[in-house]
């Protein structure tokens, strides 16, 4: 089952900052954080990952708060081609067979 | 660098009957996943390969479903038979080790079951 919390849907007005919230309130330490987005009709695409420290890069960025209950993907400025379903996924790398866990995800719309 | 290619992209059979899917992951990944995704739902992991022996089949419908990777690259996914709630899409994703931060994935096979 996945170990995560998402609202199932969001909106957001292009060119806007699109903040998308999980809830991971039973992470293990050795466990990270890990986001992939899913364009309709195509497979899911890693976005960004981290431990506790937030991350950044070209796509986006992690906010892990301290606790590491929970975190925040933040897509700068949103544009029509950010329409797709964020998954927030914890995942432990030190043992083997770690599959990604897939819950349902949060549906974020971008709109002009 | 070429992505994880899947055939057939689409498929249409009557229940009962069997299908095959097929997945090429990227040169030198050793680790490759299929995972079913039901209309509405995440995807859900069917199986796991490390090379070409299994990680993690727990989650597979033995009953019916089979996969291989006999020579560690190319995988198939068989259906047989097929049931209506078999309808899905098939994604084949591949990583080059069971560690590894990023897998990547294909665009998947649509199979609707009539």
């Amino acid at each position: 089952d996945a170990k995560t919390t998402q609202p199932p849907s969001m909106d957001c007005a292009e060119g806007r900052a699109a903040n998308l919230p999980c809830n991971h309130s039973t992470i293990s330490g050795n466990e990270y954080v890990y986001w992939y987005r899913q364009i309709h009709s195509q497979g899911p695409q890693y976005i960004i990952h981290g431990l506790k420290n937030n991350e950044t890069n070209e796509m986006a960025s992690l906010i892990i708060t301290e606790d590491r209950k929970s975190s925040t993907l933040i897509l700068p400025h949103a544009t029509l081609r950010d329409t797709a379903v964020y998954y927030c996924i914890v995942r432990s790398t030190n043992q083997a067979g770690t599959a990604l866990i897939f819950g349902k995800g949060t549906t974020l719309s971008v709109s002009s | 660098e070429a992505g994880v290619a899947q055939s057939p992209r689409y498929k249409i059979i009557e229940k009962r009957q069997s299908v095959a899917f097929w997945c090429n992951p990227i040169s030198g990944h050793a680790t490759l996943y299929w995972y079913q995704q039901i209309l509405g739902q995440g995807p859900k992991l069917l199986i796991q390969f490390q090379n070409n022996g299994v990680v993690d089949d727990s989650q597979l419908p033995k009953d019916r479903f089979s996969a291989e990777r006999l020579k560690g690259v190319d995988s198939t996914l068989k259906i047989q038979p097929a049931k209506l709630e078999d309808s899905a899409v098939y994604l084949c994703a591949s990583s080059l080790s069971q560690a590894s931060t990023e897998a990547f994935f294909g665009q998947g096979t649509r199979l609707t079951v009539v």
